[in-house]
């Protein structure tokens, strides 16, 4: 069964500081990962997928994540916030292959709150 | 390209009502899923249907909730009776195909009270 983990339900950074929210994942398989942005009273839009290519991937908005299998890890990070980057964030795998190919299975999200 | 579109976007119901939700997909996408986020906690697969067939229904409390596609394009969930705990927000998402991207709508925001 996949499960995914993020550390630190709240994450407050200064604008111009660097930006790091932890994801780990559990799966069975190799994984697909993904990174999720939601603004308030919106639904989710893809930041940034890992799909078995580069490990380091980058995203929109100036985000990038790195898979490091040894640890299960695919952290999302951004050189510098910015006072729009605040929202919550989701981390989530997928099965790339077998019944569950194709489902997503999601963290609990990480609020990113970025102050002056 | 219009995206997922979701009606309504609010509803606010007594425990016992029931309630349905309707979500248009983007065009040409095969594979849909319908997602409930409670306060405070990621969103979980309900239902997914690839065209009008469903691939994974599996958390999907069969007996109050019911879910359909019908010609392979838009979508209705249905929560018959609601309960307190239902109060979530239901999220539409498509993807092209059952791998690709999934592209979600804004969520409808439901209260039971």
């Amino acid at each position: 069964a996949q499960s995914v983990t993020q550390l630190g339900s709240h994450v407050s950074v200064s604008e111009g500081a660097l930006v790091l929210l932890r994801c780990n994942y559990s799966s069975s398989v190799p994984p697909y990962l993904f990174w999720y942005v939601q603004y308030p009273n919106q639904g989710l839009q893809l930041l940034l997928k890992y799909t078995s290519a580069a490990t380091l991937v980058k995203g929109i908005n100036g985000f990038e994540a790195e898979f490091k299998k040894s640890e299960t890890s695919f952290h999302l990070t951004k050189p510098s916030a910015h006072m729009s980057d605040a929202a919550e964030y989701f981390c989530a795998v997928s099965d790339s292959g077998g019944t569950s190919y194709g489902k997503l299975t999601f963290g609990q999200g990480t609020i990113l709150t970025v102050h002056p | 390209e219009a995206g997922v579109a979701q009606s309504p976007r609010y509803k606010i119901i007594e425990k016992r009502q029931s309630v349905a939700f309707w979500c248009n997909p983007i065009s040409g996408h095969a594979t849909l899923y319908w997602y409930q986020q409670i306060l405070g906690q990621g969103p979980k697969l309900l239902i997914q249907f690839q065209n009008n067939g469903v691939v994974d229904d599996s958390q999907l409390p069969k007996d109050r909730f019911s879910a359909e596609r019908l010609k392979g394009v838009d979508s209705t969930l249905k929560i018959q009776p609601a309960k307190l705990e239902d109060s979530a927000v239901y999220l539409c998402a498509s993807s092209f195909r059952k791998q690709e991207t999934q592209y979600f709508g804004p969520g409808t925001r439901l209260l039971v009270l």
